[in-house]
Formats: C-alpha cells, structure tokens, sequence
C-alpha cells in the first residue's frame, strides 16, 4: 500500500497559463475525491468519483476547472485560464466502501499551486 | 447547508500535559459522522479518530479521545500525555450519512512545548 500519490508538488505557472494536476489513489479504492485548501483554511470540497463517474461537483468548480478519472483508476484535475485566486493546495483523496474504516478518506500529500 | 466552526486558531500546551480542542457544528440531519484530522508542517493529513452520531460512546484511540455532545452539536478533541510529534494543524470534519464530501472547520494550530 503506497497510498495516495500526487503529481506534481509544487508547481508555479503565470496568469492565463492552464495547468493539470494528477492523483493516484490508493489501489483498489473506487471512490476519489478533490479538494482546495487555501492558506490558512480548511480544505473545501471540489469534486468526487465513484470508479470512472463524476458523481459531485462543488459551486466551486468554476468552468475553468475539470476534472476526469476516464478508467476509474487515477484522476486529473485541469484548470484552465489560471487566476491568482487559484493559488491553494489541490489535496486529492480516496475511499473504499470495504473494511471496518468505512468511507475513512485518505489524503495525498497535495499539489501547491502559485499562480504569479 | 452543514457548517463546522474551531473558535482556536491556536493552542499550546506543554509536553506530557493534557490539551483539548474545541469543534462545534450546525447541521439539521440526525444521521452523520464527525472526525479530527491532523496536518503536520508540509506533511499529508491523516485521520486521528472518528465518531459516528448515532453511538452515544465516545470514541478513544490510545491518547486521543473525544466529548461528543450531539444535543450541544460539540465535538472536542483531548489530547492527553502530549507528545512533541502532535504538533500540527488539527481539523475538525463533517459527513453527512448520505454524503460523501467532508465539510472542515478552519482549522487549530497546536504546538507542543518541551
């Protein structure tokens, strides 16, 4: 069990600039989860899979941002049109409805976005 | 819409005494899970401990337990025998039953004092 994997860390890109962002969960697990964590806060629900379907998607989820997991494995998240208030940590999550932690969510280590 | 509240921004305690953290929340559903998360420094969040609303026991898991009210809708966190390692940003969670997002307070800083 390797857990939740998130690629890349840090990533900095300028203004107007789209960037993608990519989660790998924990082996097995069907569920899949994103969420925003801006400085100081705590993180706030983006989106959530169950296998390859986008089941929920927050207010918050601009149409600049986009979200697929196209084989129920591994998910991307694309902003489009990058704007300073994107700056945040994208922490990615995952699930599994099996075991006695039931639907216990586990994080990736986030990606930290700087829009400049 | 259910909305969690951690009225500390900070708390400090020295090592080896007892610590406990304040989390109240406002839902209308009756049938909903709570946890504490801990972020440490640039490190990824982790489950501490979890209560499901429908036992009236609180939860323990070694020196960390909670105080559940569910009429007062309060869900401390004490830490007890604090250790250096227990310093992070400690988040108050909420799930609805028939949900699967986690709504999170703002978070508590808690640093340890040798």
């Amino acid at each position: 069990d390797t857990g939740v994997s998130q690629d890349p860390r840090h990533k900095i890109t300028k203004r107007g600039q789209n960037v993608t962002f990519r989660c790998d969960p924990i082996s097995e697990h069907n569920r899949l989860y994103w969420y925003r964590q801006t400085l100081g806060q705590g993180p706030e629900f983006l989106t959530y899979f169950q296998n390859e379907a986008q089941l929920e998607k927050s207010r918050l989820l601009s149409d600049r941002f986009s979200a697929e997991r196209p084989k129920g494995s591994f998910s991307t998240l694309e902003i489009q049109r990058t704007e300073q208030g994107d700056s945040a940590m994208y922490l990615c999550a995952s699930s599994s409805p099996q075991g006695l932690a039931v639907y216990e969510q586990y994080f990736g280590p986030g990606t930290r976005l700087t829009v400049t | 819409a259910q909305t969690v509240t951690q009225s500390q921004p900070e708390m400090s305690v020295q090592e080896a005494e007892t610590v406990t953290l304040s989390c109240t929340y406002d839902t209308s559903e009756s049938d909903y899970y709570l946890f504490w998360y801990k972020q440490p420094p640039s490190r990824q969040m982790i489950l501490v401990i979890r209560q499901e609303a429908y036992k009236q026991q609180n939860a323990t898991e070694n020196r960390f337990s909670v105080n559940f009210q569910k009429a007062a809708k309060s869900f401390s966190l004490k830490i007890s025998d604090s250790q250096l390692g227990d310093a992070a940003m400690y988040f108050c969670a909420y799930r609805s039953a028939g949900a699967q997002k986690l709504v999170f307070g703002q978070g508590t800083r808690l640093t340890i004092n040798p």
